[in-house]
Formats: structure tokens, sequence, C-alpha cells
């Protein structure tokens, strides 16, 4: 079985700050995709991101840096002097890996609720 | 390029009506997904068509949901009849899936569903 699990359910900050969403996972797939996905108030799902499990390099796009680490089975995000436009409640997915047959189906973690206060 | 369009946005009826959902897949996408999103149960995955085919339909709650995929570019889930707790915010999402790995899931806006 697939889980995912964002331990904080909400956090708030003051623009400029930086934020980090944690998020760790439990699968027995030795290959497996790791996701973000963004919902903003407006209510639309908006995808970030999605990590092979062989590729543990971190990556980094704009204000956003994502950090996984296969031994701590986590794949933390992290927003870099946020701003009022990153207030959204932020989903960490799993699945599994290429070519496995269970690659489409995504276990969503609860979200972690994020607002950036001017 | 136009992302995955789901209609109508907002859907408010009675309980017992017929509700129909639309969803048109992004253009190049063969997969398609209908999701669920409620404060109790998250995000699930209700169905999944690959080719217009129902792959995986495990999610589906029970005989009073049903959903199709007539071509490439339409799907419809319904719900007959609808009952209170069918109230979320469903989702469409669509990818690529070919020989090699699938791309990853877009999603629509969702459609807010309240039945009263």
């Amino acid at each position: 079985a697939q889980k995912v699990t964002q331990a904080q359910t909400e956090i708030s900050v003051v623009e400029k700050e930086d934020v980090t969403l944690d998020c760790v996972y439990e699968t027995r797939d030795t290959t497996y995709y790791l996701f973000w996905y963004k919902q903003p108030p407006s209510g639309e799902l908006v995808f970030l991101i999605r990590r092979n499990s062989f590729d543990e390099q971190n990556e980094i796009s704009g204000r956003y840096s994502w950090n996984f680490q296969k031994s701590t089975s986590s794949f933390n995000f992290t927003i870099t002097a946020s701003q009022v436009v990153d207030s959204a409640v932020y989903f960490c997915a799993l699945s599994g890996g290429p070519l496995r047959s269970n690659d489409y189906k995504l276990s969503f973690g609860a979200g972690t609720t994020v607002t950036v206060r001017a | 390029d136009a992302g995955v369009i789901q209609s109508p946005r907002h859907e408010v009826t009675e309980m017992g009506q017929e509700v129909t959902l639309r969803c048109k897949p992004i253009s190049g996408h063969n997969s398609l997904f209908w999701y669920r999103q409620t404060m109790m149960r998250g995000l699930e995955l209700l169905i999944y068509f690959n080719n217009n085919v129902p792959i995986d339909d495990s999610g589906m709650p029970e005989d009073r949901f049903s959903a199709k995929m007539p071509n490439a570019s339409f799907s419809t889930l319904k719900i007959q009849p609808s009952e209170p707790r069918d109230s979320a915010v469903y989702f469409c999402a669509s990818s690529r899936r070919g020989t090699g790995p699938s791309g990853p899931q877009h999603f629509g806006d969702g459609t807010r569903l309240s039945i009263l």
C-alpha cells in the first residue's frame, strides 16, 4: 500500500519569509513517482513537479525548490521569499514508477494550507 | 494550449435529480481520470480511462455513479439519483500514456457540486 503524510496542516508566514512543506511517503514499490500539486483559493489543481525515484537530485524552479531524500522517504518543498500569491493548499502525491501497472494511481497527502500575509 | 476543460463549474440541484458532469481532456492525452475531493476523504480516484476504455473503476462509490468516454475528447460522470452525501468537488484530469512512461496528470478547474 502507498501512503503520503503531510504532517503540517497549516503554515502561516509573512511575505518574503521562506516556507518548507514536509512530505513523507511509504511504498513497497522499488520505483515510484513523487509529485507536488498546488490548489489556490480559486480551487483548481495545478501540477508543479514530478520526480522519479531514480533521480535524487534536488531541483530548483524559480522560487520553488524540492529536496528528495530516499533515505528518509521524504520529498520536501521549499518556497523562497514567499509572496501572497503563494497562498494555497499544497498536496504531495505518490504513484507507481515508470511503466509500472500502478503508475497512474496517485495517492495524495491531506495537504498543507499555506497562508502568506502581506 | 488549452488545459482540461470541465463543465459546469458549479452545480446545485435537489436530491434525487440526475447530475451530469462533463470533461474535455487536453488534446493528445489518451488517459482520463475522474476524482472526487471532500474534506473528510481528501482526493479520491473514481475511475481511470485509457484510450477511451475504463481500466480501473474500483473507486466508483456505487451503482448510482457511472462514467463514459465515447471519444478521445469527451467524458461524462453521471450521478443518478443524486444524494446530499455526493456533494463534493469533482475533478477531471488527463495525461499522455504511450509505450514509454506516462506523463503527469493535469487537472481541470473542477465542478463544485451541491446536492440539497
